[in-house]
């Protein structure tokens, strides 16, 4: 079945650490790419989106990620975490052959101790 | 622009009673997404509509989920009869465009007791 995977669950970092998150698809052909953060009690907002062209994607708040096409991933980086950086992150496919809609993965809950 | 406005932003009901959850897209999108979040299931794609018309609703939960988009501003989200696991924080999202991005509104917690 088509998915969106997110194998981390639930992330602690001390601050200042470096952080990744993975993401793999498993939508074939043309794929626009989104990593979305949830705040504590707050909406979904975008951090950082890949449509095509360079495959590192720089977003907002320091953030970026990377498309690797062959491993079919997205994986979200930040090389220095800080305390206002708890929050749910949310990988999200946009393949043009299911017409618009957005699959979300299951999220990946990470808290950052100061 | 204010964003995606969603109303009420909490919504408490009894088990049985009828509840509609409201939506305002953003001024000239053309997408709109129906959403629930639960702790257990994650975000789970409910309907989707484009340019008003419902494209997809394989997401709908079942026969007591019904979803209308009359016009370009306003979308409806009705569960009839509610049920305790209804329970969820339901979030509408508009975009401009085939797959450029989806904005949120902040959602509508619905507790059904």
């Amino acid at each position: 079945a088509q998915s969106v995977s997110q194998h981390n669950h639930h992330v602690i970092l001390s601050e200042a650490a470096s952080l990744e998150l993975g993401c793999n698809y498993s939508y074939g052909g043309t794929v626009n790419l989104f990593w979305y953060v949830q705040y504590p009690g707050q909406h979904l907002q975008l951090l950082l989106k890949y449509f095509s062209g360079d495959p590192l994607v720089k977003g907002i708040k320091g953030f970026e990620a990377e498309f690797i096409k062959s491993k079919f991933s997205f994986n979200l980086r930040k090389p220095s975490v800080q305390w206002s950086d708890t929050a749910e992150y949310f990988c999200a496919v946009n393949a043009a052959y299911t017409g618009n809609q957005f699959y979300f993965g299951t999220g990946t809950s990470l808290t950052v101790i100061p | 622009d204010a964003g995606v406005i969603q109303s009420p932003r909490h919504e408490v009901t009894e088990m049985g009673q009828e509840v509609t959850l409201r939506c305002k897209p953003i001024s000239g999108h053309n997408s709109l997404f129906w959403y629930r979040q639960t702790m257990m299931r994650g975000l789970e794609l409910l309907i989707y509509f484009n340019n008003n018309v419902p494209i997809d609703d394989s997401g709908m939960p079942e026969d007591r989920f019904s979803a209308k988009m009359p016009n370009a501003s306003f979308s409806t989200l009705k569960i009839q009869p509610s049920e305790p696991r209804d329970s969820a924080v339901y979030f509408c999202a508009s975009g401009p465009a085939r797959g450029t991005e989806a904005f949120f509104g902040q959602g509508t917690r619905l507790t059904v007791v």
